[in-house]
């Protein structure tokens, strides 16, 4: 069965560049979300979008932006990058606007330096 | 504020059976979730409850009591590959995931 698919896997950057994440979700799932989980922390939910609108925010830095496309694809746009922002970036899909439970992608590990 | 308890850590032997509480005190309530999370890699959809009363699938198994907010997630003939953390996430009145810190269960031979 098709995953969610999250590219790319590994990303390292310097302090003050700009990052891009995506994610594709299982196919015919209408609602994505994106996690941010420091080292043995639990997931921090980010933002979510439902038929590509924002459904929900939560403690996504001003710096971080996402959107979903037609084709209901992902990308969450991150700049002016800083220390704490490595971390491991999840994305996660469902249906029925997540009424469903979330099926998570392999994950993004981003490296700030 | 909404908040999910469960511990940080469990150690149990293999072949054992375990046991992993989680309370939650959250604005509203839409179904409890177990995620189980091998360390670098995603969570995986264990188990939802949404009403009273245990679900059962196969080794693992979920209580759910609304009235007490609390849940357990029941680990029968427990296994090496079953050492993980196990996430406790409450699905608020606004259907957004309030996630627990995670039990860290280490297995033993």
């Amino acid at each position: 069965a098709a995953g969610v698919i999250q590219s790319p896997r590994h990303l390292i950057k310097e302090k003050r560049e700009t990052a891009t994440l995506k994610c594709y979700p299982i196919p015919r799932h209408d609602t994505v979300y994106w996690y941010q989980q420091g080292p043995g922390q639990d997931p921090q939910f980010l933002i979510s979008f439902y038929e590509k609108m924002q459904s929900d925010k939560g403690s996504i830095p001003d710096r971080f932006s996402a959107q979903q496309f037609s084709d209901y694809h992902s990308e969450l746009n991150m700049s002016s990058l800083e220390l704490g922002d490595s971390a491991l970036y999840f994305c996660a899909s469902s249906t029925q606007g997540g009424a469903n439970e979330q099926f998570f992608g392999p994950g993004t590990r981003l490296t700030v330096l | 504020g909404q908040n999910i308890d469960q511990p940080t850590e469990m150690t149990a032997t293999e072949g054992a059976i375990v046991q992993i509480n989680c309370t939650y005190q959250t604005s509203g309530f839409n179904g409890l979730f177990w995620y189980q999370q091998h360390a670098g890699e995603a969570p995986t959809f264990l188990s939802y409850n949404v009403l009273d009363g245990l679900e059962e699938k196969g080794r693992f198994s979920s209580f759910l009591s609304r009235s007490k907010g609390y849940s357990y997630l029941l680990l029968k003939e427990l296994q090496m590959k079953d050492s993980a953390s196990y996430l406790c996430a409450v699905r608020d009145s606004n259907y957004q995931l309030i996630w627990g810190a995670g039990t860290k269960l280490i297995i033993k031979p």
